[in-house]
């Protein structure tokens, strides 16, 4: 089966510019969620989709920060405006029931770097 | 709270050596405790997992050790092999599937 799909790998801004990226999860996966990986650090969860609705955005900085899931598949989070602490790589999985111990697929991750 | 520490932040261990990562966390409703590992360009993969009602849990060489009333668990690699050579990471896993993970660790297995 294909795994979570991501572009692009690489994306290089300047302070203040947009910059946005995109997801595919694996067939049927329901739920698909976009962490934050700064350098030396563990992935944090930005948000998490069930099928197109939002179950925890919690910790997604929302002046700054969007996600979409158009018809439940694929998924953009876009950053406008960048700031240079955005830095990071951009980390998108899946799975196919929320709340079961079925796993989360990652993605490769985008490399964002703002300067 | 809603915090996973883990550590060493980085290891060397002998090609054939034991590797040991520990991890502590504060949420009791964690009902899940996944360890993922990371190559340098890669996402995380899940390599093995325990459930909060399971004291121990081994696939091939590796081996989860889960003491829930001390609210800490650890990843055993034996007979570690320069292939492993990798970020580690563990997690706990939310209600909802938020996996909240620790800051990593950096395991370099020398041959």
């Amino acid at each position: 089966e294909a795994g979570v799909a991501q572009s692009p790998r690489y994306k290089i801004i300047e302070k203040r510019q947009s910059v946005a990226f995109w997801c595919n999860p694996i067939s049927g996966h329901a739920t698909l969620y976009w962490y934050q990986q700064i350098l030396g650090q563990g992935p944090k969860l930005l948000i998490q989709f069930q099928n197109n609705g939002v179950v925890d955005d919690s910790q997604l900085p929302k002046d700054r920060f969007s996600a979409e899931r158009l018809k439940g598949v694929d998924s953009t989070l876009k950053i406008q405006p960048a700031k240079l602490e955005d830095s990071a790589v951009y980390l998108c999985a899946s799975s196919s029931i929320r709340g079961s111990y079925n796993e989360q697929f990652f993605g490769p991750g985008t490399r964002l770097t703002v300067l | 709270q809603q915090q996973v520490k883990q550590s060493p932040q980085s290891l060397i261990v002998q090609k054939g050596g034991i590797s040991i990562i520990n991890c502590a966390y504060e949420n009791t409703a964690f009902d899940y405790f996944p360890w993922y590992q990371q190559f340098p360009g890669k996402g995380p993969a899940l390599l093995i997992a325990i459930r909060p009602d399971v004291s121990e849990k081994k696939e091939g060489r590796f081996t989860i050790s889960f003491n829930k009333s001390a609210k800490q668990f650890s990843l055993h690699i034996m007979d570690s092999q320069p292939g492993d050579s990798a970020t580690y990471f563990c997690a706990g896993r939310s209600n909802t599937g938020k996996l909240i993970f620790g800051q990593g660790t950096t395991l370099q297995v020398k041959p």
